[in-house]
């Protein structure tokens, strides 16, 4: 059984380029969470999502920030005209069900704004 | 804010020796986890203490919780060079968001 998967790993932007980072959850799980982690901090909750539906996005960024989990395909954290302050590795984790006891998180994706 | 915090920011030990830190939280608690990062990795769940539990071991790993004083602590025996990682503690003030705190970066020298 696959485990979450994170694509692109790495991904460099210039300021006011857009942003997608993806997330495959693993298999049988339908509850996608994303967390950012700023350089020497810890990871913030930004949004937890189910299929088709955004169920707290209270830690997103009010402006620029997106996310959604399509009912089929990975869920998409898209990021607007970023800026150097969105230089962060971004996580996902996903679960079977709406807990933070099985969230299993991915690899990440470290965004570098140029 | 954060809603755990890891004591001390950083600890160097050797080989062989034990690696002891701490987490402190504000509010009540369900369930605390302690994760694993090395370097520009992913998180690695280690151990999951439930709020009515006191101690927990998994292999060399020990982990104990005081509710009444809001804090954990995470013991590393006989340490490794493959210990060499930081270390972050989590809880849920809510069912599904995780708090983490910054964290301590453990080096383990040869």
């Amino acid at each position: 059984n696959a485990g979450v998967m994170q694509n692109p790993r790495h991904l460099v932007r210039r300021r006011g380029q857009e942003a997608r980072l993806r997330c495959s959850p693993m298999k049988g799980h339908s509850h996608v969470y994303w967390y950012r982690q700023l350089p020497e901090e810890g990871l913030k909750f930004m949004v937890y999502l189910q299929k088709e539906n955004i169920i707290d996005e209270s830690g997103m960024p009010k402006e620029r920030f997106s996310a959604e989990f399509p009912k089929e395909g990975p869920s998409i954290l898209r990021i607007q005209q970023v800026v150097r302050g969105d230089s962060a590795a971004y996580f996902c984790a996903s679960s079977p069900s709406g807990t933070v006891y099985e969230q299993y998180f991915g690899p990440g994706t470290r965004l570098t704004v140029t | 804010s954060q809603q755990g915090e890891e004591d001390p920011q950083a600890l160097s030990i050797q080989e062989g020796e034990n690696a002891t830190m701490n987490c402190s939280y504000k509010t009540s608690i369900n369930n605390l986890q302690w994760y694993r990062q090395n370097s520009g990795r992913g998180l690695v769940h280690l151990i999951l203490i439930r709020s009515n539990e006191r101690e927990k071991h998994s292999g060399r790993l020990r982990v104990t919780l005081d509710t009444s004083k809001k804090s954990s602590s995470l013991l590393i025996t006989a340490s490794r060079a493959a210990d060499t990682a930081s270390y972050f503690c989590a809880t849920d003030p809510d069912d599904y968001k995780l708090s983490f705190g910054a964290g301590t970066t453990v080096t383990v020298r040869a």
